[in-house]
C-alpha cells in the first residue's frame, strides 16, 4: 500500500520550543520533500532530500533543519519555534527518475506556535 | 528555479457549468505540469498531468491544455459538480531536476 505517514497530525507549542515532525513512506522512494502551505501562498518547498544524509535546502529553509537517516523516515525539525511558523506542514515523496514528478503527500502536520 | 503563478484565486462556478484555472511558468526548461485537488483537510492528490511533448490530454471530465510558446497551461474541469469544490494546485517541473514548483492555488466552488 503506497503510503506517506506523518506525525503527530496536530500540535501546539510555544514559542522557543523545538518542534520534531516526522514522516514516513513504505514505497521506498528516494526523494522526499518537506512543504509548508499557508493561506494565499500554495506549498512552499522547505528542504529535499535525495537520499539518507543528501539534503538541499528549498526556497524557505531558514529556521528549520532535516534529518534522513533511513529512506523511509524523513524528520522535520525547528529548533526555537516561532509563531510565523505556525502552518500546516506536508511532507511528501517521489521515486527517483520517474517517467513523472507525481508526488505522494501526507495527510498533513498542522502546527501551532503560541 | 521557477515561478509558477496561476489564477484565479477564487472561483466560483454554478453546477453544471465549466471551470478553468489557468496557470504561467517562466523556465522554458520546465517539462512536466501536474494538477493537484486538495479537499479541505486533505492532503493534495494527483488529478492529471501533462509533458511537454503533449498539447492537450483529457480524462474523466479533466481537461488540461498546455502552450508551450506562451508557457501556460491550464485546467478545464467539464460539467462541474459540488465534488469538485476545492483547492487545485498547479505545479511545474524542470527535466531532471527533482522540484515541483506550485502556483497558489485556487479556490473552487461549485454552487447547486
Amino acid at each position: 500500500d503506497m503510503k506517506v505517514t506523518q506525525m503527530p497530525r496536530y500540535l501546539i507549542k510555544r514559542m522557543g520550543e523545538n518542534v520534531l515532525l516526522e514522516c514516513g513512506q513504505d514505497m521506498s522512494h528516494e526523494t522526499m520533500y518537506w512543504y509548508r502551505q499557508d493561506p494565499g501562498l500554495g506549498l512552499q518547498l522547505i528542504y529535499i532530500s535525495y537520499d539518507v544524509d543528501s539534503n538541499s535546502e528549498g526556497d524557505i529553509p531558514k529556521g528549520y533543519r532535516v534529518s534522513r537517516k533511513k529512506r523511509e523516515h524523513f524528520s522535520l525539525i525547528l529548533d526555537s519555534a516561532k509563531t510565523n511558523q505556525t502552518s500546516v506542514y506536508f511532507c511528501a515523496s517521489r521515486r527517483q527518475g520517474a517517467n513523472t514528478g507525481q508526488l505522494y503527500f501526507g495527510e498533513g502536520s498542522k502546527l501551532t506556535v503560541l | 528555479g521557477e515561478q509558477v503563478e496561476q489564477l484565479p484565486s477564487i472561483l466560483r462556478v454554478q453546477e453544471g457549468s465549466s471551470a478553468s484555472i489557468n496557470c504561467t511558468y517562466e523556465n522554458s526548461a520546465s517539462n512536466y505540469f501536474p494538477w493537484y485537488k486538495q479537499e479541505p483537510g486533505e492532503n493534495p492528490k494527483l488529478i492529471i498531468d501533462i509533458r511537454s511533448n503533449m498539447e492537450r490530454k483529457q480524462t474523466q471530465g479533466l481537461i488540461v491544455l498546455l502552450d508551450k510558446k506562451a508557457k501556460r497551461f491550464s485546467l478545464h474541469i467539464t460539467d462541474t459538480q459540488p465534488g469538485d469544490s476545492a483547492m487545485y494546485f498547479c505545479a511545474a517541473k524542470r527535466a531532471n531536476y527533482n522540484v515541483l514548483y506550485f502556483g497558489s492555488g485556487t479556490k473552487l466552488t461549485v454552487e447547486p
